[in-house]
């Protein structure tokens, strides 16, 4: 079946540095893509998505870009903040449209240190 | 901005006793989803609802479970029986329908604990 692959955590950076989480997928078809954030006490709520390939989903300075021939949709910020500092989590859905379920990653905790 | 609420935030019961995790959806949106993640695991879907009944479950989602919409604003997850493996932090979803991706979403999460 279908399914996600993230990199282990937990990822502690500096703050101004480069991210960069990896995240893979298995799925039949053409699987929309996204990423979901977990604020510290909240839900995980939608930091970007992208239903094709050669897509760039793009959100609060974070960027990835669907791509179908290495099946990967890596996340990626150019200069984190300490307000950055949260769970991520990939995800893919089978289906545009409707109530096809989210398969997830595991998560991956980051922590930016002042 | 509208939201999904999940109440309680935290529920601790005893091995074999049933509880009710409730959700409110936001109010237009027309499917619905409970998913749970186990400490240090994937989040893991459960099941869909829409139109009042269930679209999709996973295998997890055995004779235990039961889910259901009483009224029209609530989205309840039962669990007749639990079992000390059903600790886990419970999230409800919702989505409107559309047709070009499926932006669920999410409320803060249940913990519930088994003892």
């Amino acid at each position: 079946g279908d399914s996600v692959t993230q990199m282990e955590g937990p990822v502690t950076l500096s703050e101004e540095a480069f991210l960069t989480i990896n995240c893979t997928y298995t799925a039949t078809g053409y699987p929309s893509l996204f990423w979901y954030v977990q604020y510290p006490g909240e839900g995980l709520q939608l930091l970007l998505k992208a239903t094709k390939a050669d897509d760039k989903g793009s959100n609060k300075g974070f960027e990835a870009t669907y791509r179908k021939e290495t099946t990967s949709f890596h996340l990626e910020k150019g200069s984190v903040q300490v307000s950055d500092s949260a769970v991520y989590f990939c995800a893919l859905s089978g289906w545009r449209g409707g109530s096809e379920k989210l398969v997830f990653g595991k998560g991956t905790k980051l922590t930016v240190n002042p | 901005e509208p939201e999904v609420t999940q109440t309680p935030s935290h529920q601790v019961t005893q091995m074999g006793q049933e509880v009710i995790l409730r959700c409110v959806p936001i109010s237009n949106h027309l499917y619905f989803y409970w998913y749970r993640q186990i400490l240090g695991q994937k989040v893991e879907f459960l099941v869909s609802f829409y139109n009042n009944e269930i679209s999709e479950k996973s295998e997890i989602f055995d004779d235990q479970f039961s889910v259901e919409r009483p009224d029209g604003s609530n989205f309840t997850l039962k669990i007749r029986s639990t079992k000390l493996e059903d600790s886990a932090m419970y999230f409800c979803a919702s989505s409107e329908l559309d047709l070009t991706y499926n932006e669920q979403f999410f409320g803060p999460g249940t913990r519930l604990t088994v003892l």
